[in-house]
């Protein structure tokens, strides 16, 4: 099983409407990272949380909203999706303890907003 | 944050050729990244270096702080290394997220 999993893989929606993008995480670590992937560019940061209390915005943070419900679980909602959202979002880990810093990614979601 | 540069943006190499790719970044790091994104998007872990020289099979990379560059090497490449490679740096100051580069595009002919 993949140690770091992202529900759903695909998504079509409409402009307007919320959606949930899920993570979910069975390495242990305590980091958690979202990101987001525009064709032809590299990610950028949208949101990161180093614990259950702790949730930070990122590069680009705008439009977006997350929540940390457990260690391993880590959500990223957009409350009123837009066309300029639509794109590949990547959750990733990393653990303080061990190696610390390098990420580990999930298979990402490929969201559209029509 | 730091500014994370990669050249070249694409390169299309013969199978079983060597190549280097660079990342540069605008400030000293304490974390530098190494990523493959393969073609059907996944992104794997390639190096954690943020000074000296690493392996790992017939990838090696090494990145030389107090200049500000890292240099990922492939060597005898083949079609399995077609995909994006990405640089990345410490996004923010004291904390462990990533800002990245915009990619290498890699394609490996047979």
């Amino acid at each position: 099983d993949a140690d770091v999993t992202q529900t759903p893989r695909n998504r079509i929606t409409k402009t307007g409407k919320r959606i949930m993008l899920e993570c979910s995480q069975t390495k242990g670590h305590d980091r958690m990272y979202w990101y987001r992937q525009d064709p032809g560019l590299g990610l950028r940061l949208i949101y990161y949380s180093f614990d259950v209390k702790d949730i930070n915005k990122g590069e680009i943070s705008d439009g977006y909203s997350v929540s940390r419900q457990a260690q391993a679980k880590f959500s990223l909602s957009l409350e009123s999706a837009i066309p300029n959202q639509t794109a590949l979002y990547f959750c990733a880990t990393s653990d303080r303890g061990q190696n610390p810093d390098t990420q580990y990614f999930g298979p990402g979601t490929r969201l559209t907003v029509l | 944050g730091i500014q994370v540069e990669q050249s070249p943006p694409d390169l299309i190499l013969q199978e079983g050729a060597n190549s280097t790719l660079r990342c540069n970044f605008s400030d000293s790091v304490n974390n530098l990244q190494w990523f493959h994104q393969n073609p059907w998007g996944q992104l794997i872990n390639l190096f954690y270096i943020p000074s000296g020289t690493k392996q790992n099979g017939r990838l090696s990379a090494t990145t030389v702080a107090t200049e500000r560059y890292s240099l990922l090497y492939i060597s005898s490449s083949q079609t399995t290394d077609s995909g994006v490679y990405f640089c990345a740096g410490p996004w923010g100051t004291g904390r462990r997220a990533l800002t990245f580069g915009s990619g290498t595009r890699l394609q490996v002919q047979p």
